[in-house]
């Protein structure tokens, strides 16, 4: 079945401790993303991989590092997490580059709440 | 940051009403629009990807028009059903490729 797949699907952790959340497709698709969604904000992009160690910074990279060594997986790192960055966070991934007329698959969500 | 605008911001219609929401973007340097479903506790699903102006496309009781010189695309749904509660969102490309900016959604309530 064609998926992606996210984990850990619910995390509550600590200011400070660093966390990684991994996103695996299987797929092929070269195009993988990675999106937070707030309250009254909608999802914003974090970062994004056009392919195998091509990154790009979304609209809110801040406390975030992504990296892309495999075509398949795209983990997004929070190396000191803080309260701001307690969010619902969504990986997807579609074929094609960018300006993709291909439509994204989206993971199952991953809940993240830092106290 | 391209700004990507939906109205209205939610929606209560009764079973059996057709309704519309709109999608507006800018219009330079247009890429593709896409639409998204998205019910709660679930994740995003693709409804569909438009390019070209004018495109219409269609999917059962749903479909979409898009107008690029303008910068606007419209979603309808035909004949509400309550299975069609949702937040639909629409999506387009910022400066950079693969910069994809999402709209904050049009949320539908439909009654049975």
């Amino acid at each position: 079945e064609a998926q992606v797949t996210q984990n850990p699907r619910y995390l509550i952790t600590v200011t400070g401790k660093k966390l990684t959340v991994t996103c695996s497709q299987n797929m092929n698709h070269e195009y993988m993303s990675w999106y937070r969604q707030d309250p009254g904000l909608g999802l914003r992009q974090i970062y994004y991989s056009m392919n195998v160690e091509v990154t790009d910074k979304g609209d809110v990279p801040e406390g975030y590092k992504v990296s892309r060594k495999e075509k398949r997986n795209f983990p997004l790192i929070l190396e000191s997490p803080s309260p701001n960055q307690t969010s619902l966070y969504f990986c997807a991934s579609s074929s094609g580059g960018g300006w993709s007329n291909q439509p994204q698959h989206f993971g199952d969500g991953t809940r993240l709440s830092i106290l | 940051i391209l700004n990507v605008e939906q109205s209205p911001q939610s929606l209560h219609v009764q079973e059996g009403d057709s309704t519309n929401f709109t999608c507006s973007f800018p219009s330079s340097n247009f890429y593709a629009l896409h639409w998204y479903r998205w019910e709660t506790a679930k994740s995003p699903e693709a409804l569909f990807v438009m390019t070209l102006n004018g495109d219409e496309k269609k999917k059962g009781r749903i479909s979409a028009t898009l107008n690029t010189k303008e910068g606007y695309s419209y979603l309808y749904i035909k004949g509400s059903q309550p299975e069609d509660s949702a937040t639909y969102l629409c999506a387009s490309y910022g400066g950079s490729q693969g910069n994809l900016i999402f709209g904050k959604g049009t949320k539908l309530s439909v009654k049975p």
